[in-house]
Order: C-alpha cells, then sequence, then structure tokens
C-alpha cells in the first residue's frame, strides 16, 4: 500500500465509449501526476498537477482529458480512444514538483477494442 | 528528448546471486531514483539518491549515484524468489523538470 489507490483496476471500452479513470491519494500530498506505461517502452509523463492546477502536458492528444477538483482526487477522462491507447495508466502524487520523490499507484490496466 | 539507457534489459539468475544493474544517460542528472515494479502493481520505490558518488542501501539493495552524475548503479546481494520483477531507474536534471524513466530491468529468480 503506497497511498495511492486508482479505480478501476482493469477497464476494457469500445472506441466509441466514454469512461473515466480515478486516482486518490491519501499522503497530503499536493502534485499529482498520469503515466502511460506501455510494454517495452519507458514510463511516459501525460499530466501534472500541482496545487490543482495543470503544469505540465506532454503532448497528449485531447482525447484523455484530465481534471483534478483538489489536491486528493485526479482524473482521466477518455473518449474515442484508439487500440493504441492500450496501456496501464499509473497516477502518481509527490509532496511538491521539485525533487520530491513519487508515489505511484497500481494502476489501471485499460484495454481499447 | 532526454533518455535513460538502463542495461540488462532482462536477467535470469539462480537463488542466492548477486544482481548488478545500471542506467546511464547523456546528460547530467541531479537526482536518481530506483523502482521496483511488481506484476499488476505501480512501481515502489526502493531507493533515493541525491548527491554525486552516494552509496546508499536498503536492506539487500545497494544504489550508487555516479561520480559523473550521468549514471547509476543498483546491486542486490543473495537473491531471492521474491526479488523477481522490473527495476525502472529514474533520473531528475533539477526540481520542477520531470522523472525520466529508464525501460526497465526485467528480473527472474530460479530457485
Amino acid at each position: 500500500e503506497t497511498g495511492v489507490t486508482q479505480t478501476p483496476r482493469h477497464l476494457v471500452m469500445g472506441m466509441t465509449n466514454k469512461k473515466s479513470l480515478k486516482c486518490e491519494q491519501h499522503l497530503g500530498h499536493n502534485a499529482m501526476y498520469w503515466y502511460k506505461q506501455s510494454a517495452k517502452k519507458p514510463l511516459e509523463l501525460m499530466f501534472v498537477y500541482n496545487f490543482k492546477e495543470q503544469t505540465e502536458n506532454n503532448s497528449v492528444p485531447s482525447r484523455f482529458s484530465p481534471e483534478c477538483p483538489n489536491s486528493s482526487h485526479l482524473f482521466l477522462h477518455l473518449h474515442t480512444l484508439q487500440p493504441e491507447d492500450s496501456a496501464l495508466y499509473l497516477c502518481a502524487s509527490s509532496q511538491g514538483t521539485g525533487v520530491d520523490t513519487q508515489y505511484f499507484g497500481p494502476g489501471t490496466r485499460l484495454t481499447v477494442l | 528528448g532526454q533518455q535513460l539507457n538502463q542495461s540488462p534489459q532482462s536477467m535470469f539468475i539462480q537463488e542466492g546471486e548477486d544482481v548488478s544493474m545500471n542506467c546511464t544517460s547523456s546528460s547530467i542528472f541531479n537526482t536518481w531514483l530506483w523502482y521496483k515494479q511488481d506484476p499488476g502493481e505501480g512501481p515502489v520505490l526502493l531507493i533515493a539518491l541525491y548527491k554525486a558518488g552516494e552509496l546508499t542501501s536498503n536492506g539487500r539493495l545497494t544504489a550508487q549515484f555516479g561520480i559523473t552524475r550521468k549514471d547509476s548503479f543498483l546491486n542486490i546481494s543473495a537473491s531471492i524468489p521474491s526479488d523477481v520483477g522490473i527495476y525502472f531507474c529514474a533520473g531528475q536534471r533539477s526540481g520542477n523538470t520531470p522523472l525520466v524513466f529508464g525501460k526497465g530491468t526485467r528480473l527472474s529468480v530460479i530457485a
């Protein structure tokens, strides 16, 4: 248990569906992150939020839409995804966005049919 | 963009053997981190290094921050079956810059 939870753990969706991934951290951190992990590739940073404000969007397609209503919760809204978007989506949090250790959730395994 | 070269990509070792893996970069990093990821889980932090030359241990694990600040090493002594997993290095150039991850070293331990 790292103090970061993610739901659902597994998700299968069609290309026309709309779904959302949820992340919650119980560590009192101020920064939250979305990463994409595909097979045989390094973790790819998608978005960074610090004190609920988005500070990084790593050229992510608009079919991925993040939302951070407060410092403890982070969502990733998905719509009209492509099969190549199938991957493990990891959420992480840290005290700040400086030299602070990031703690990861267990991830959501997404399959797009 | 920045890349970390992590090697080896995979290792098969006998239980009880020592393991070494490393991460190199063409750029200088001010922080090096080592994570382990079990199947179906997210990465868990093992060791964090903040100073060039620093050598830090966590149980049977020892990691070093290279003197040039362009590399880091992780050693596992007397491996056991639960050491199985994927080990990732990550580097950060400075505060407020994103972590850069290696592709991981997949470790298999044969009992």
